[in-house]
């Protein structure tokens, strides 16, 4: 597609339920990013992408939350046994190429909301 | 690890008004970018300006990588330019993120 793509674009959830969401880089960019939005605040780093691997995962806040990237495309984070705190938008970027980073490139968003 | 600051944190305007965002960073970067949030919560690329000048119609920004801040300036502004203004930065020194500074939330009244 033309830009990053998130989806679903919103997510209600159950305290204590899993979840998945999932970014589509643009095509061809190998570097892929996580963020985590809180109302009010500026985007707060979770995860890097290099390829597959993850070169970069020291923002994720717990061992709740987890990140694949199996063919160095689409990318899926997930929550296990979310929380009310888990509440904010995820925002996922795409960059052509990993450090020295090139101009990143984010989606729309998914808002989740955890009742 | 690197910190970035922004001002003036609130900004009101009158539609027409010229104004100058400032973000201030404490180490040195290979990547800046500014980034407006609209009101859906997209963040849209402004620029992409890890040193030098450049514009874009009403915008221009100039990164000053040596004295560590960057400044974008919009003139004529007009009420679809309010949302939030975030500076993003990755360090020079092994950084493999972006670091958003707290962002200056401009209102454009009519």
């Amino acid at each position: 597609g033309a830009g990053v793509s998130q989806t679903p674009s919103n997510k209600v959830t159950e305290k204590g339920k899993y979840v998945e969401l999932r970014c589509d880089p643009i095509s061809g960019h190998t570097a892929l990013y996580w963020y985590r939005q809180s109302l009010g605040q500026g985007p707060e780093f979770l995860i890097y992408f290099q390829g597959t691997g993850a070169a970069d995962d020291s923002g994720l806040p717990n061992d709740r939350f987890f990140a694949v990237r199996p063919e160095g495309s689409v990318s899926t984070l997930k929550i296990q046994r979310t929380e009310r705190g888990d509440s904010a938008v995820y925002l996922c970027a795409s960059s052509p190429r990993g450090p020295p980073a090139l101009e990143a490139f984010f989606g729309q968003g998914t808002r989740l909301t955890v009742v | 690890g690197i910190q970035v600051e922004q001002s003036p944190p609130d900004l009101i305007l009158q539609e027409g008004a010229n104004s100058t965002l400032r973000c201030n960073f404490s180490d040195s970067v290979n990547n800046l970018q500014w980034f407006h949030q609209n009101p859906w919560g997209q963040l849209i690329n402004l620029f992409y300006i890890p040193s030098g000048t450049k514009q874009n119609g009403r915008l221009s920004a100039t990164t000053v990588a040596t004295e560590r801040y960057s400044l974008l300036y919009i003139s004529s502004s007009q009420t679809t330019d309010s949302g939030v203004y975030f500076c993003a930065v990755m360090d020079d020194n092994y950084g493999q993120n972006f670091v958003f500074g707290p962002g200056t939330r401009l209102s454009v009244l009519p």
